[in-house]
């Protein structure tokens, strides 16, 4: 059964910070991945989706890299900004049911001036 | 106006109850999905839909059922409510082809049963 697991689940850091969120899970048989933010009291909002043949995803100040072999991804923040407080979530898509889609529990981040 | 609406946005009801839930998408989204959002769970995909009259079971689909006469609308019903499913439910749609496109979200209902 596919896992994925999200470390750390909370983290706080001050403005400006480079930082990186890490995803794993424990089938490689994936067919994509994605990052969504999730702002308090509201829905989820897509950042990047990577498939499974790509490396890695920019937009702006977001990247998303891909080792599916090793059953990782990281999501890398430049200069981090208060306004990037969320709640960040990872998601796969099984290469046996793409139609799905496996959560990981998130990490909170808090950005502070 | 245009995207994914959930309502109500907060219900209280009562252990025994019926309670339905609507989503409305006006992409014309052939897919769409029912999550519910528990602490230390992450979200959980309750049931989903390919299409009008295609509904399919996830990974929590006990205690729930589903329609889907129209493409735009996907309600979700619990028959019989219990505290156990007290959560944040979510709807999400997407286009064909899963695996190419992303998943739009509602803004989620807060369910309590008491």
């Amino acid at each position: 059964k596919q896992e994925v697991t999200q470390i750390p689940a909370a983290l706080s850091v001050p403005e400006g910070e480079n930082l990186v969120l890490n995803c794993s899970f424990t089938d490689s048989a994936i067919y994509n991945l994605q990052w969504f933010r999730q702002d308090p009291g509201k829905g989820l909002t897509s950042l990047l989706l990577i498939q499974s043949s790509q490396r890695e995803q920019t937009s702006g100040r977001l990247n998303a890299s891909l080792d599916k072999s090793s059953g990782r991804s990281t999501l890398y923040i430049a200069a981090s900004q208060p306004g990037d407080s969320a709640t960040y979530l990872c998601a796969v898509s099984p290469e046996i049911n793409t139609d799905k889609l496996i959560f990981g529990t998130g990490t909170r981040l808090q950005v502070f001036p | 106006d245009a995207g994914i609406t959930q309502s109500p946005r907060y219900k209280i009801t009562e252990t025994g109850r019926q309670v339905t839930l609507m989503c409305h998408q006006t992409w014309s989204h052939s897919y769409m999905f029912w999550y519910r959002q528990d602490l230390g769970h992450g979200l959980r995909l309750i049931y989903y839909s390919a299409a009008a009259d295609i509904t399919d079971k996830g990974e929590v689909p006990d205690g729930y059922v589903v329609s889907r006469s129209k493409t735009e609308n996907f309600p979700l019903t619990l028959e019989s409510a219990t505290r156990s499913q007290t959560s944040v439910y979510f709807c999400a749609s997407s286009p064909p082809g899963l695996a190419r496109n992303e998943q739009f979200f509602g803004p989620g209902t807060r369910l309590t049963v008491l």
